[in-house]
């Protein structure tokens, strides 16, 4: 089945750790991007990657990273340094451009 | 700061009435859309319309944009309980960043 898959779905980390988010895709979809949510907002953009190699800081780039070695995979890492890493992650893919977004089913992160 | 802005942040109306919100955003726009979204799961596509067109349906959906007022609605008809759920609208710019907005809660009361 084509689609977009998030793993794991729910994920605890302990304060000061890094955590990697997994993001695959198997839909040959050049653009991928990072949403987090938090309970009653809306979607903020984190990083975005229109193409293999590159990619672009959103709205709240800070304490996170990513890297787009191949065209299905996006993973995120929430570093240590975001101070405030609970929240509802998203994760996205669309072809390049002018087309509707598929999002996965989302990441619940939770810091203790 | 995010690019569009729902209105209004929540909704309740009875079963077989018409729903609609209001999205605004800010910088020029390749196209728009709207997603629904229900508690705690990811994202579904409704519709998207591009800068060149000024409305669009798909099914008991009826999208319009304004682009002079960087502004867009949704109408929901005849609405449903399964419609309960919450809804953004979103914005891809010419620089392929999508961004999307608050979001508004529809409850729709049997």
């Amino acid at each position: 089945d084509g689609g977009i898959t998030q793993s794991p779905k729910y994920l605890f980390r302990k304060e000061g750790q890094n955590v990697t988010l997994s993001c695959e895709q198997n839909l040959n979809h050049d653009a991928m991007y990072w949403y987090r949510q938090d309970p009653g907002q809306g979607l903020r953009l984190i990083y975005y990657s229109q193409i293999v190699n590159d990619f672009q800081k959103g709205d709240i780039a800070e304490g996170y990273s990513v890297s787009r070695e191949k065209k299905e995979s996006f993973p995120l890492t929430v570093t240590s340094a975001q101070k405030n890493p609970t929240a509802f992650y998203l994760c996205a893919s669309s072809t390049k451009g002018d087309t509707e977004a598929f999002f996965g089913q989302g990441t619940r992160l939770t810091v203790v | 700061s995010q690019q569009g802005e729902e209105d209004p942040q929540a909704l309740s109306i009875q079963e077989g009435e018409n729903a609609t919100m209001n999205c605004s955003y800010k910088t020029s726009i390749n196209n728009l859309q709207w997603y629904r979204q229900n508690s705690g799961r990811g994202l579904v596509h409704l519709i998207l319309i591009r800068s060149n067109e000024r409305e669009k349906h798909s099914g008991r959906l009826r999208v319009t944009l304004d682009t002079s007022k960087k502004s867009s609605s949704l109408l929901i008809t005849a609405s449903r309980a399964a419609d309960t759920a919450s809804y953004f609208c979103a914005t891809l710019s010419n620089d392929y960043k999508l961004s999307f907005g608050a979001g508004t809660t529809v409850t729709v009361r049997a």
